[in-house]
């Protein structure tokens, strides 16, 4: 089963900023938050990952809370083009041998004109 | 950098035959695993490949195997096929087994 918990569905204003929350109260000290989305007839595009410190790249910001029980996903300029389910895994980071990702049914997010 | 190629992108197949669907893996990724994507299950995993060993296997029958070459390309076979294997199955690789994984955009079986 999988380790968090997510919304259903989601909807955003294109050019707004887009904040997908994640659960994951059970998540041990060496699990990694990672963020997938996947496109409608696409395979899942990996977005970001983190273990405490909040992270930054060119599609997405990553918050994770202090007691890691929680963390948010930021878009910051939703297009169109976001439109898509987002996936928050946790996993182990290291040696993860008998671990593997674990799908939810994730977040249905709608970017609207 | 290329991504991960998925070869063939359809196929039609029925009761009873089998299947292999391969996998090219981003250059220099050493890790492959395979997923089946299904409106029911959701995203679930099949197997992982690590230098030709397979690592992790997931909850799946002995009809679904895999195999990982020398070059890290991997294939996977579904033998005696049934209509419940009708799938969208992805193949993801990285660097190593504890990197992110990148998918590629999956072979479509459908079982008539």
């Amino acid at each position: 089963d999988a380790k968090t918990t997510q919304p259903t569905s989601m909807d955003c204003a294109e050019g707004r900023a887009a904040n997908l929350p994640c659960n994951h109260s059970t998540i041990s000290g060496n699990e990694y938050v990672y963020w997938y989305r996947q496109i409608h007839s696409q395979g899942p595009q990996y977005i970001i990952h983190g273990l405490k410190n909040n992270e930054t790249n060119e599609m997405a910001s990553l918050i994770i809370t202090e007691d890691r029980k929680s963390s948010t996903l930021i878009l910051p300029h939703a297009t169109l083009r976001d439109t898509a389910v987002y996936y928050c895994i946790v996993r182990v980071g290291t040696d993860n041998y008998g671990q593997n990702f674990v799908f939810g049914p994730g977040t249905r997010l709608s970017v609207l004109p | 950098k290329a991504g991960v190629t998925q070869t063939p992108r359809y196929l039609i197949k029925t009761r009873g035959q089998q299947v292999t669907l391969s996998c090219s893996p981003i250059s220099g990724h050493r890790s492959v695993s395979w997923y089946q994507q299904t409106p029911g299950q959701g995203l679930q995993f099949l197997f992982e490949y690590f230098s030709e060993t397979q690592r992790n296997k997931g909850n799946f029958p002995g009809r679904f195997s895999g195999r990982q070459f020398s070059n890290s390309r991997s294939e996977m076979n579904v033998s005696t096929l049934e209509l419940g294997d009708s799938a969208l199955y992805l193949c993801a690789s990285s660097l190593v087994p504890n990197q992110p994984q990148h998918f590629g955009d999956g072979t479509r079986l459908s079982i008539l």
